[in-house]
């Protein structure tokens, strides 16, 4: 079982608004990854990080933001929430060592703007 | 751009029947190919990969045929159960550079085992 974790799982919030959605993990990872998970559960790559104090945007551009301050944690911010925001919202992270180390994701946010 | 498709987008079998979930890829630095299973309510978890330079990977029930001239890999479950009904990703990756680590997914294919 992965200790990967993501706070909250539902979330319903007003247009304007800003929100940031919390990743954490206790494997010591050095890669963690944020996907966005359309309704018809295709999953993009939004932003991801090999370390500490390092962050890029995914294949998929996204308006939200990230930092990585802490090994353990790795926020994802959206200053100002619009309906077309409305996704699940995946955190994965994975060892440094080799390609074949599997992602291991968290339950994930399910995010709804109005 | 899809770099991954995956097919069908639902798939429905038997009990005790063979279920088959199909990739196809596009970027031939792809050189990682998992697939991932989800329950409802669940982040994807590590199913099975397969690396290319073998053409088949089994694990249990679970089949991984790749055909790298075709560019096409899928997923074969044997004897499927109905513990087995969950959305099933395939994915790929590439070594190097900026690329590495990162998984392309499938459109995601829905199972569903009949008892």
């Amino acid at each position: 079982e992965a200790d990967i974790y993501q706070t909250p799982r539902y979330l319903v919030i007003g247009t304007g608004k800003k929100i940031t959605l919390e990743c954490s993990q206790t494997m010591g990872h050095d890669k963690m990854y944020w996907y966005q998970q359309d309704p018809g559960m295709e999953l993009h790559l939004i932003h991801y990080s090999y370390g500490v104090n390092s962050t890029e945007k995914g294949d998929l551009s996204s308006e939200s933001t990230v930092s990585r301050i802490r090994t353990e944690h790795f926020p994802l911010t959206l200053e100002s929430a619009r309906p077309s925001h409305t996704s699940q919202y995946l955190c994965a992270s994975r060892n440094q060592q080799g390609l074949g180390s599997p992602l291991h994701f968290g339950n994930g946010t399910r995010l709804t703007v109005t | 751009q899809q770099q991954v498709k995956q097919s069908p987008q639902s798939l429905i079998v038997q009990k005790g029947g063979i279920s088959i979930i199909n990739c196809a890829y596009e970027n031939t630095a792809f050189d990682y190919f998992p697939w991932y299973q989800q329950f409802p309510g669940k982040g994807p978890a590590l199913l099975i990969a397969i690396r290319p330079d073998v053409s088949e990977k089994k694990e249990g029930r679970f089949t991984i045929s790749f055909n790298k001239s075709a560019k096409q890999f899928s997923l074969h479950i044997m004897d499927s159960q109905p513990g087995d009904s969950a959305t099933y990703f395939c994915a790929a990756s590439k070594a190097g550079g900026t690329s590495y680590g990162k998984l392309t997914f499938g459109q995601g294919t829905i199972l569903t085992v009949h008892p």
